[in-house]
């Protein structure tokens, strides 16, 4: 079956590291996804994984993929109160309709 | 700039009202997509079309129904509308085969129903 779960909530000081988790149940998803939400918008693609990759960096972005536990991390390095939203993981599988599942989103918030 | 516009950002209706939510794309992509977002929820599927008239249940099609007269359009419409239909409603579209579905996002409707 397909499922993924999230935290829902974290807190960060401005300037630290902020690490947030995911699980999937489905072993033959082949993209992964994290994708943003601020206030009163709609969703964003922040960065994505193939599933024959452990690590991708983009700037301040890191994403750990496990996928012998089925477990993806996004880290946020130097964390803004501009990075403050929902983040949201989501899992695919190649070709056929696209179809995205997502988790239930984790709220980050930044705080001074 | 790529584009997925939903025709109202805030809607209130009446229970038992038709509702129809509009969604307009201008990638030319084959999929699209209605989901609902709701708190601890996340965004859970309700249709989505991979063609012109062409559409498959999601996961909680229940009380919806939807349109695709147009590549570029895509109508949720609830058919009697009720208050557990109160949510924040996102239009998707994404390009269809290929090995990354990026789904690219309206700003969402937040339908409420009273």
């Amino acid at each position: 079956g397909e499922d993924v779960e999230q935290s829902l909530f974290l807190s960060v000081r401005e300037g630290d590291s902020s690490v947030i988790n995911c699980t999937y149940t489905d072993s033959s998803s082949t993209y992964l996804y994290w994708y943003k939400q601020e206030p009163g918008a709609g969703l964003q693609l922040l960065t994505y994984i193939f599933s024959n990759m452990d690590m991708k960096q983009d700037q301040r972005l890191t994403v750990l993929l496990n996928k012998k536990d089925k477990h993806l991390s996004l880290r946020i390095a130097d964390t803004q109160t501009g990075d403050s939203a929902i983040y949201f993981c989501a899992e695919s599988k190649y070709g056929g309709y696209n179809k995205l599942i997502f988790g239930a989103g984790t709220r980050l918030a930044v705080h001074p | 700039d790529v584009k997925v516009t939903q025709s109202s950002r805030y809607l209130v209706k009446r229970t038992g009202e038709k509702v129809f939510l509009e969604c307009v794309q201008d990638m030319d992509h084959e999929n699209m997509f209605w989901y609902r977002q709701d708190p601890g929820l996340g965004l859970r599927l309700i249709y989505f079309s991979y063609d012109v008239k062409m559409k498959e249940k999601g996961d909680i099609p229940e009380g919806y129904s939807v349109s695709r007269e147009k590549k570029e359009r895509f109508s949720l419409i609830l058919e009697s509308a009720s208050t557990n239909q109160t949510s924040m409603y996102l239009c998707a579209s994404s390009k269809q085969g290929g090995r990354n579905t990026e789904a690219f996002f309206g700003q969402g409707t937040r339908l409420t129903v009273v």
